[in-house]
């Protein structure tokens, strides 16, 4: 394990549906990231916190909420998704917001939309 | 527009011997670049950082280079070794708190 847990592993949820992605980590990190991965293209940043403020919303769509209860939790609460929303989903975490610190992942949430 | 570009989506290459790995940027002024390893069903894993101010940066048998006026990075990998095989990301954030950007990866696989 890397530090950064995610749940679940993997989702089926249908258009209509309601569910939510959480993502954990004790590494004293504070900032906090949501990232989304499609087959062929580059991680995706969707969302940025920082200090449990959100600092970026990468122009994502209103039916991905995102939620920092405190620095070591973050969700991602799904609503009324599209088969295109199919991906993986990644959080992340680093010490700080600056540029000199590498990212840890976790593992992914496998999201499929039927 | 900004760009990040790694230049092969996949390069296979025999048990042994070096791998290089290329990204290439445009419209960007990164402070930092930052390589990953990720593997399949996997989240990605921070192997190096890099700085605009060094030319050179070395892991164990990992060796990256970046040169500003190019603006590329090349990542090796020597005595390459099947375990080695994984798909190997470039990323870079401009100074200041801008967030990771990354490339789409180059998939590597070495061959025994």
């Amino acid at each position: 394990e890397t530090g950064v847990t995610q749940t679940p592993r993997h989702l089926v949820m249908g258009m209509t549906n309601k569910k939510s992605l959480k993502c954990e980590q004790h590494l004293g990190h504070n900032a906090m990231y949501w990232y989304k991965q499609s087959a062929k293209k580059p991680l995706e940043l969707m969302f940025v916190y920082s200090l449990e403020e959100r600092v970026e919303n990468n122009s994502v769509p209103s039916r991905f909420s995102p939620e920092c209860p405190n620095s070591s939790h973050l969700f991602l609460h799904l609503h009324t998704l599209q088969p295109e929303d199919s991906a993986l989903y990644l959080c992340a975490s680093s010490q700080e917001l600056k540029a000199n610190y590498g990212y840890t992942f976790g593992s992914g949430t496998r999201l499929t939309v039927v | 527009s900004q760009k990040i570009e790694q230049n092969s989506e996949a390069l296979n290459i025999q048990e042994g011997k070096t791998a290089t790995l290329t990204c290439n940027y445009t419209n960007y002024s990164p402070a930092y670049l930052q390589w990953y390893r990720q593997d399949p069903g996997r989240g990605p894993v921070f192997l190096l950082l890099i700085r605009e101010n060094e030319k050179e940066k070395r892991k164990e048998r990992l060796k990256v280079t970046f040169d500003t006026t190019l603006k590329q990075s090349l990542f090796h990998i020597t005595a390459s070794q099947p375990a080695d095989s994984a798909t190997y990301l470039c990323a870079l954030r401009n100074s200041g708190n801008t967030p990771l950007v990354f490339g789409k990866g180059t998939r590597l696989s070495v061959i025994a």
